[in-house]
């Protein structure tokens, strides 16, 4: 069946450097890739999304790429700071109504 | 101020109690839908409702029912049938079941089952 896999699941950095989060997924129908944010204890927020019809997305300090040949989506984070500690989901969505989510990136910006 | 609330934060019960979670919209989408979250683990689709009066079960459906007979409300019963109900629950919306539209999440009600 349809599948995303997200990597990796934990990520720890230091304060100012960059993380990057990795999905790649399995239904080629695919053409929109959500990131939702998830702080402890509430509900996922989205981020940044990508839609297939463009191969990168910025917003701030947050990019996203995506290369549909290979069927890899990321999520850059450039000069990470306390506050970016959550968990991080990325997501795909095809041609019907189901949106499949990766297992999750738990993020840690050391001070 | 737009959004999606869940009603409690925390649920407590005893085992063979059904339980109804609450879920409301004021944001005049069409489609909820309920996920379960487990530690370590995605987001696993249990309902989803493109409509008032319509519901369709997803992936882990068995020992959870559902309702929408408003457009605003998607409550979520988990009954004693649910072998494993310990867990996180979030409802989201989104404007319409197909197309690229975002989901929006509530704040999620964390059950507990002993």
């Amino acid at each position: 069946g349809e599948n995303v896999e997200q990597h990796p699941s934990t990520l720890s950095v230091q304060e100012g450097d960059s993380a990057v989060i990795k999905c790649t997924y399995s239904d080629s129908a695919s053409n929109y890739f959500p990131w939702y944010k998830q702080e402890l204890g509430k509900g996922p927020q989205l981020i940044i999304d990508i839609r297939s019809n463009v191969g990168e997305k910025k917003d701030q300090r947050i990019a996203v790429t995506l290369n549909k040949t290979a069927k890899h989506f990321s999520l850059h984070i450039t000069e990470t700071q306390p506050e970016d500690s959550a968990v991080y989901f990325c997501a795909a969505k095809g041609g019907g109504f189901k949106t499949i989510f990766g297992a999750g990136t738990r993020l840690f910006v050391k001070a | 101020d737009g959004g999606i609330t869940q009603s409690p934060k925390y649920l407590f019960r005893k085992e063979g109690q059904n339980v109804t979670l609450s879920c409301e919209q004021n944001l005049n989408h069409d489609a909820m839908y309920w996920y379960r979250q487990d530690p370590g683990q995605g987001l696993r689709l249990i309902y989803y409702s493109q409509i008032v009066n319509d519901f369709q079960k997803g992936d882990i459906a068995e020992g959870y029912s559902v309702s929408r007979e408003k457009k605003e409300s998607f409550p979520l019963t988990v009954t004693s049938a649910q072998k494993n109900p310990t867990a996180f629950y979030l409802c989201a919306s989104s404007l319409l079941l197909a197309g690229l539209y975002e989901q929006y999440f509530g704040p999620g009600t964390r059950l507990t089952v002993t």
